[in-house]
């Protein structure tokens, strides 16, 4: 089981907003440890989306933001488009696990 | 634009051993902390280890601790994962990733590699 827990999938039709959860524990979101998000089709490399809870690299749409508080965090897409269906993960810091990034089990969004 | 290529991925017995090789470009290898994260078929991405820009820190996951070791060669720019006493359940993609950020616990990846393939099998 990952330590932190992202819904296994979500959906939404082309232009629709979609929101992807990312839930942890007071030993990582919760210890203030920041939330970072990254757009992932199987076999081609991970792209960051999201860094620091809520900053876009440059190149990244504006359709793409994030948000934390508390244990949680989440990832919000607006304007639906084909090319956004991925797989998106949510990573941060586990301070009970000696220099140990964590990652969420990761959440296959589907557009309809 | 940094690049990073992975190689050395390959099909090993169980108990074998592998190193995979990642070389860097197009950044100054030595400033920043590198990173493997796999992932084992249809599953999730698992981060494996991470070592320190002047590689003087390593981290592991429980699940590599003591079987694994990172390493770096910075007049190579080339990062590197010796992996010993293979597992059927490291079979796997690994990425090869650029650290950024700042303290430790804020790090994320932002650039990754192509990924190379590991298959533990007899």
């Amino acid at each position: 089981q990952s330590v932190l827990t992202q819904p296994p999938s979500v959906s939404g039709a082309p232009g629709q907003r979609v929101t992807i959860s990312c839930t942890g524990s007071s030993s990582n979101i919760g210890a203030g440890c920041d939330v970072h998000w990254y757009q992932h089709l199987p076999g081609t490399a991970p792209k960051l989306l999201i860094y620091g809870n809520t900053n876009r690299p440059s190149g990244v749409p504006d359709r793409f933001s994030g948000s934390k508080s508390g244990t949680s965090a989440s990832l919000v897409i607006t304007g639906l488009q084909a090319d956004d269906e991925a797989d998106y993960y949510c990573q941060s810091f586990d301070s009970s696990l000696s220099g140990s990034k964590v990652f969420g089990g990761g959440t296959k969004l589907t557009v309809l | 634009e940094p690049q990073l290529l992975e190689s050395g991925g390959d099909l090993v017995p169980p108990g074998g051993s592998l190193r995979l090789s990642c070389a860097a470009s197009g950044f100054t290898f030595s400033g920043y902390a590198m990173s493997w994260v796999r992932q084992a078929p249809g599953k999730g991405l698992e981060w494996v280890s991470t070592i320190s820009g002047t590689g003087d820190a390593t981290y592991y996951a429980d699940s590599v601790e003591g079987r694994f070791t990172i390493s770096r060669d910075q007049s190579k720019n080339t990062l590197y994962l010796q992996m010993n006493s293979l597992r059927a359940e490291d079979t796997a993609l690994y990425y090869c990733a650029k650290d950024q950020g700042h303290p430790l616990q804020n790090y994320y990846l932002d650039y990754w590699g192509q990924g190379a393939l590991v298959t533990v099998s007899s």
